[in-house]
């Protein structure tokens, strides 16, 4: 089966420009996650939907970050204006369901859009 | 929230040997703990995961050990190969409402030939 996939993989912007991280899920998926990596450090949670829903967005650093789901299917993630410190690996995950209750659950990742903020 | 600290960052070893990497977490109602690995350039890829139930989970040469009562759960690497050199990260599952896997810092391996 297809994987997740995101677009693009690097990306090299200036302070105060726009950039759009676009993430495509597994198909079937409706759990749709962002991360972000900044260097040498944890992964940590940027927000989680459910279908086209906001299911959680307690991660999302501050307003210039939009993140959007429409239809439910791609996701796109918006950084404006974009800061140095903005600078990371954006990881895009998918799950089919939600919990991790159920022992045939995986979250399945794509392989980052990798930004540079200069 | 949930806190998990991962060590080391980096670890060498020589293949065949063993490799241990640990991590603690904050959140005593955290009940699940899956481990990811990602190779250079690739996507992080879940290789073992443990549930607060069971102390220890073997898969072939990785096995996980969970100490609830520590806190604590590691990850064991046995006849490490070239392969295994990547980037590890452990997570956590906290209890409660907020339930969004917390990851660590990861950790560098590299097997040295």
């Amino acid at each position: 089966e297809a994987g997740v996939t995101q677009f693009p993989s690097h990306s090299v912007i200036e302070k105060g420009q726009t950039v759009t991280l676009r993430c495509d899920p597994i198909s079937g998926h409706d759990n749709l996650y962002w991360y972000r990596r900044v260097m040498g450090k944890e992964i940590k949670f940027l927000l989680h939907f459910v279908k086209e829903s906001k299911q959680d967005e307690s991660g999302m650093p501050n307003n210039r970050f939009l993140a959007e789901r429409t239809g439910g299917t791609y996701s796109t993630l918006k950084v404006q204006p974009a800061e140095l410190e903005d600078s990371g690996v954006y990881f895009c995950a998918s799950s089919q369901l939600r919990g991790f209750s159920d022992r045939r659950e995986k979250l399945f990742f794509g392989s980052g859009t990798q930004l540079s903020v200069l | 929230g949930e806190n998990v600290e991962q060590h080391p960052s980096t670890l060498s070893v020589q293949e065949g040997d063993s490799a241990v990497i640990k991590c603690t977490y904050s959140d005593s109602a955290s009940n699940y703990f899956p481990w990811y690995k990602q190779e250079l350039g690739k996507r992080p890829q879940l290789i073992i995961d443990i549930r607060s139930n069971v102390g220890e989970k073997k898969d072939q040469r990785i096995a996980v050990t969970l100490n609830k009562t520590a806190k604590h759960f590691s990850l064991h690497i046995t006849e490490t190969q070239p392969e295994d050199s990547a980037v590890y990260f452990c997570a956590a599952l906290p209890g409660g409402s907020a339930r969004q896997l917390t990851f660590g810092s990861g950790t560098q391996l590299t097997v040295l030939p």
